[in-house]
């Protein structure tokens, strides 16, 4: 299994203004996701990020928007770019084990934009 | 490309009483097939999962679901609810040919009642 923790775990932010998300994990991963989820929704896929190489974006999600980072095989940052209203959601960061295929999730970052 | 579809936003029922939560997908390939569990402010947990082999899977908490490969189905049961069994269900596949993707349905939020 992994542990997998999020900061900050909530936040309220003015619009135009920036968020960084951080994701740690207890274990060396591979792949790790970023998805979001709005209120009463499901999850939606923003993009995949593997360690060395450029995120892999979702449809409907740029890179000038949320810009990921994934320094090394433990973190990866989120940062969600002049915010508006609309980008309040929950963002949940998650992992896949080699070979498990399945997958594990952080407690996620609840967003407000006023 | 596949997609789920959880046939019902809401299913209310009273402690003790038996409830099915159903899910249907669609694929051209094969898929893995899991149910996660996100309880009130936390994130997501795999609750239980089909690869292969035994069509019947099971948790550890009671909950079981079965791989009807003919109906595309994957519908999730418990003979007797909790009320700590309230909680959002997410029933989502994953196609077994590599390229790993998993596709969340819209989830079905169970409301036990005492």
């Amino acid at each position: 299994s992994a542990v997998i923790s999020q900061k900050p775990s909530r936040d309220i932010c003015q619009r135009g203004t920036s968020l960084t998300i951080q994701c740690q994990v207890d274990s060396q991963v591979t792949m790790m996701f970023w998805y979001r989820q709005q209120p009463g929704q499901s999850l939606t896929l923003i993009a995949t990020a593997n360690q060395g190489s450029e995120a892999t974006y979702e449809s409907g999600f740029v890179i000038d928007k949320f810009p990921i980072s994934r320094p090394n095989l433990t973190f990866s940052t989120l940062t969600v770019s002049n915010m508006s209203p609309e980008d309040s959601s929950i963002y949940l960061c998650s992992v896949e084990l080699a070979a498990s295929y399945e997958q594990y999730f952080g407690p996620g970052t609840r967003l407000t934009v006023t | 490309a596949q997609s789920v579809t959880q046939l019902d936003s809401q299913v209310p029922v009273f402690e003790e009483a038996p409830v099915e939560l159903r899910c249907n997908y669609s694929s051209s390939v094969s898929v893995y097939l899991f149910w996660y569990v996100q309880y009130p402010n936390q994130g997501l947990q795999l609750l239980l999962k089909y690869l292969s082999g035994s069509t019947l899977v099971k948790s550890i908490n009671g909950f079981e679901a079965e791989f009807n490969k003919s109906q595309t189905s994957f519908h999730l049961r418990k003979p007797s609810v909790h009320i700590s069994d309230t909680a959002e269900y997410f029933c989502a596949v994953s196609p077994n040919t590599g390229g790993f993707k998993t596709i969340f349905g819209a989830g079905t939020r169970l409301f036990v009642k005492a």
